[in-house]
């Protein structure tokens, strides 16, 4: 079945230094992935996707590359703020079995100190 | 605002209390899904409606009862629950249930069981 993998937090900070948080996954067929973002008593938002192989998902300042050969999507951002503070969700949607279903890591959360 | 909201934001219930959480959206979106997100553990697919259609049942138990009266619309109705069941109930839309269209989530309703 299908599975995501991703770095346990919590990960804590300083403001403007670089973040990478890891994500695995184990997918059938060709899935379309995606980074949602939870901020303190909110919903999950969508922050980027990509949906085939090296492809790359910007937004915000967060990018993600989707690497095939070693089926990984990992969030990268170059200087982080204080209001990136939240919880980061690695998530992936399969092109084929239950197409409906997405499937989501445990979550990383992301602590950034001013 | 994702366009998608939810009523309650917070539930507190006995566990012999019926209750039911309301979703709306406002996307023009045809599937709608119920997600349970408890401490510590990846969000949980509950229950997907694609057209007013039941299309997915995550082997949930009956004392969580999906309805969906029209395409805008979703609720869970809940009677009997446990404090197990505590937890944020997680609402979302998409366009349609194809891989690569995101989910939208609303901001959760907080329930909690004693």
């Amino acid at each position: 079945g299908n599975s995501v993998t991703q770095m346990e937090g919590p990960v804590t900070l300083s403001e403007e230094a670089f973040l990478t948080i890891n994500c695995t996954y184990t997918a059938t067929g060709y899935p379309s992935l995606f980074w949602y973002v939870q901020y303190p008593g909110e919903g999950l938002q969508l922050l980027l996707k990509a949906t085939k192989a090296d492809d790359k998902g910007s937004n915000k300042g967060f990018e993600a590359t989707y690497r095939k050969e070693t089926t990984s999507f990992h969030l990268e951002k170059g200087s982080v703020q204080v209001s990136d503070s939240a919880v980061y969700f690695c998530a992936l949607r399969s092109s084929s079995g239950s197409a409906r279903q997405l499937t989501f890591g445990s979550g990383t959360q992301l602590t950034v100190l001013p | 605002e994702t366009g998608v909201t939810q009523t309650p934001r917070h539930l507190v219930m006995g566990m012999t209390n019926k209750k039911s959480l309301k979703c709306e959206q406002h996307l023009g979106h045809n599937a709608m899904y119920w997600y349970k997100q408890s401490a510590k553990k990846p969000l949980e697919l509950m229950f997907v409606y694609s057209l007013e259609e039941r299309v997915e049942n995550n082997s949930v138990p009956s004392r969580f009862s999906p309805e969906c009266p029209n395409s805008s619309h979703l609720f869970l109705h809940l009677h009997t629950l446990q404090p197990e069941d505590s937890a944020l109930y997680l609402c979302a839309s998409s366009h349609d249930l194809a891989d690569y269209n995101e989910q939208f989530f609303g901001p959760g309703t907080r329930l909690t069981v004693l």
